[in-house]
């Protein structure tokens, strides 16, 4: 268990709709980054957020979207939801920024499937 | 950008050693990291290493040559529990980690 928890656990949606994923990261984390694994592949970085600021962003277009809160809990938001978006989206925090500190807590993840 | 090889898939018994080899291209490197993820699971923390050389954790061991961009994760003393895939992943920058694509890692009895 790592404590950070991402809810919900299944999701089903069709093409068009928007998404909101949802992270609480471990108690005392201040950066929570949001990845995207497709199934057989590793985890891709979609962006990180820093005490409630986005510190980095991976190749995904602008329709992916987040937000941190005071609290350092987070979200992923997903907007025109096309068929490819269907994925695991896994969630990892960790206590600062990666060049300090490099071990990320995951969470289990939101399995969405896009229809 | 970056790119990572690691095998698809090992099958060993219990009790053998297994080695999975990583080899990466990058424009930046931070350092060389591995995670454990079981069907349906979190990605979990394994080794990091950022300098060259041998880590040793239990278990689990995880060896970084820079100069050869190739690192490898060596599991002994294989377990049943230890079935499951396997990610290297380097760290370019300071706020990514990109992952290779996972070695499935089979024990048998």
């Amino acid at each position: 268990e790592t404590g950070v928890t991402q809810s919900p656990t299944h999701l089903i949606k069709t093409r068009g709709q928007q998404v909101t994923l949802r992270c609480s990261s471990q108690s005392g984390h201040n950066t929570v980054s949001w990845y995207q694994q497709a199934l057989g592949q590793g985890p891709q970085f979609i962006f990180q957020y820093y005490r409630e600021e986005e510190n980095g962003r991976g190749n995904f277009p602008p329709r992916f979207s987040g937000l941190q809160f005071p609290n350092y809990s987070s979200e992923l938001n997903v907007n025109a939801l096309e068929l490819d978006d269907s994925a695991l989206y896994l969630c990892a925090s960790s206590r600062d920024r990666a060049g300090t500190n490099e071990k990320l807590f995951f969470g289990s993840g939101t399995q969405l499937s896009v229809l | 950008g970056q790119s990572l090889e690691q095998p698809s898939e090992v099958t060993a018994v219990e009790g053998a050693i297994v080695q999975i080899n990583c080899t990466y291209q990058t424009s930046g490197f931070y350092g060389l990291s591995w995670y454990q993820q079981h069907d349906g699971g979190a990605p979990t923390f394994l080794s990091y290493n950022a300098l060259d050389g041998l880590e040793e954790t239990g278990r689990f061991s995880s060896f970084l040559s820079r100069s050869d961009s190739y690192g490898y994760l060596l599991l002994q003393e294989l377990q049943m529990k230890d079935s499951a895939s396997y990610f290297c992943a380097v760290r370019p920058n300071d706020y990514k980690l990109s992952f290779g694509a996972g070695t499935t890692v089979t024990v048998r009895a």
